[in-house]
């Protein structure tokens, strides 16, 4: 059974600082790999999706990595802002077909 | 990108009454949609499989008879809970997957936040 862990479960840094979400599952077999936003009370807002043959995906100042074999994928943000605080989610999938294993989340704080 | 819209977005109800949550895909077909819930400060879990046509695939622990899925068209999957209890509150997550896409991209609704008195 695939399971998701996400380390740390909640991280406070000032503004500007750049950091380091981490992601990891026990199952390599995996079709892809995506990173969610999840603001209090509201639904998800997908980030960036891996596919299981890329290395990484860039989008503005976030840029996710997967090393497939280790099971591994880090979430990198860049010069972080306040409002980028939020829950971010790493989930992955089997097949394209299948519902997707989604990690307990990083509560992230930045303060101004 | 696709979008997937939930109605109502949240609901306030007393404990033994049903409560039907609806999940569309707006500008595309989805042949099968996802339920999941997710309790506070944790992760989504997932509750079942939602197929056009079909009965839906439940998850281990998670009562079919209570948790009605009707997925009677390509663009509307129904999640019902019947006999709502306090225990039931929860935030109801739905996504469907674009198959046009080719990376199979799962879209996911706005949520429906169920209270239960």
């Amino acid at each position: 059974k695939q399971e998701v862990t996400q380390i740390p479960a909640a991280l406070s840094v000032p503004e500007g600082e750049n950091l380091v979400l981490n992601c990891s599952f026990t199952d390599s077999a995996i079709y892809n790999l995506q990173w969610f936003r999840q603001d209090p009370g509201k639904g998800l807002t997908s980030l960036l999706l891996i596919q299981s043959s890329q290395r990484e995906q860039t989008s503005g100042r976030l840029n996710a990595s997967l090393d497939k074999s280790s099971g591994r994928s880090t979430l990198y943000i860049a010069a972080s802002q306040p409002g980028d605080s939020a829950t971010y989610l790493c989930a992955v999938s089997i097949s394209g077909n299948t519902p997707l294993v989604f990690g307990k989340g990083t509560r992230l704080s930045v303060i101004a | 990108g696709a979008v997937v819209s939930q109605h109502p977005s949240w609901v306030i109800c007393k404990s033994g009454t049903s409560v039907k949550i609806e999940c569309r895909s707006l500008d595309f077909q989805a042949t099968t949609m996802f339920w999941y819930r997710q309790f506070p400060k944790q992760s989504l879990m997932l509750m079942a499989t939602s197929n056009e046509g079909s009965k839906a695939t439940y998850e281990q622990g998670v009562e079919k008879d209570k948790f009605l899925i009707n997925h009677a068209s390509l663009t509307l999957s129904t999640l019902t809970v019947t006999s709502a209890h306090p225990e039931d509150s929860s935030f109801y997550i739905c996504s469907a997957r674009d198959a046009r896409e080719s990376t199979d991209t799962q879209y996911f609704g706005p949520g429906t936040r169920l209270t239960v008195l």
